[in-house]
């Protein structure tokens, strides 16, 4: 079983959709989590971190369910320039680095 | 320039040959990461480092990859005796241990190594 595990997608929606992603993992030890969005043959870029209590930065929500050891991202009113791959990635010591594990990523498709 | 710095950002090469890739972090930057990325699927850890020495090693696939970062600043990746599943986009990453915490990577555009 892979430490962090997404569904492909693609994930195809039109202009002003909702969209939700998960990302399991399976190191419970596991403290801090992150989403990345890579554009098609670019790097990845930080999306936003993900805080126990959930977290919001404008279209985006980022949260966590240790319980179920899941992340979730959900995009609000999509565009057609939230198309991309969005990555999750899991680091397993607290503010010291480490190695961050990324996902497969989801690939969404914005349609207008 | 203000990012992290990958060269050659494309490299053919035969099977069998010897390749090195070069990383040049964010100034400052005291943790400096490889990832290997295939089509299709997310970047895959190979090492981290933390200053001059390999924290992290447990993602180098075989004893034909090896990193150094001899001054805690530039890192090089290593390939011997290239293998065509060795193709792939390697990509490097810095990031500022300490201070926010964040863990947040910064990675470069990536080296673009084709066997044949």
């Amino acid at each position: 079983r892979k430490e962090v595990e997404q569904d492909p997608g693609p994930f195809n929606v039109p202009e002003g959709a909702t969209v939700a992603f998960n990302c399991t993992y399976s190191n419970s030890a596991s403290q801090s989590f992150f989403w990345y969005r890579q554009d098609c043959r670019k790097e990845p870029k930080l999306l936003m971190s993900v805080y126990s209590s959930g977290n919001e930065d404008g279209r985006f929500t980022a949260q966590l369910n240790r319980a179920s050891q899941y992340i979730s991202l959900l995009i609000r009113d999509s565009k057609l320039s939230d198309s991309a791959t969005y990555l999750c990635a899991v680091n397993s010591l607290r503010n010291q680095g480490g190695k961050l594990i990324f996902g497969q990523g989801t690939e969404l498709s914005v349609k207008p | 320039g203000a990012g992290v710095s990958q060269t050659p950002s494309n490299k053919v090469t035969e099977k069998g040959k010897y390749v090195e890739l070069r990383c040049d972090p964010i100034s400052g930057h005291t943790a400096l990461y490889w990832y290997r990325q295939s089509l299709g699927q997310g970047p895959e850890f190979l090492i981290y480092f933390q200053g001059t020495g390999a924290a992290d090693d447990s993602g180098l696939p075989n004893d034909r990859f090896f990193a150094v970062r001899p001054e805690g600043s530039v890192s090089t990746l290593k390939i011997q005796r290239t293998e065509r599943g060795d193709s792939a986009v390697y990509l490097c990453a810095s990031s500022l241990i300490g201070t926010s915490g964040t863990g947040e990577l910064f990675f470069g555009e990536g080296s673009r190594l084709t066997v044949l």
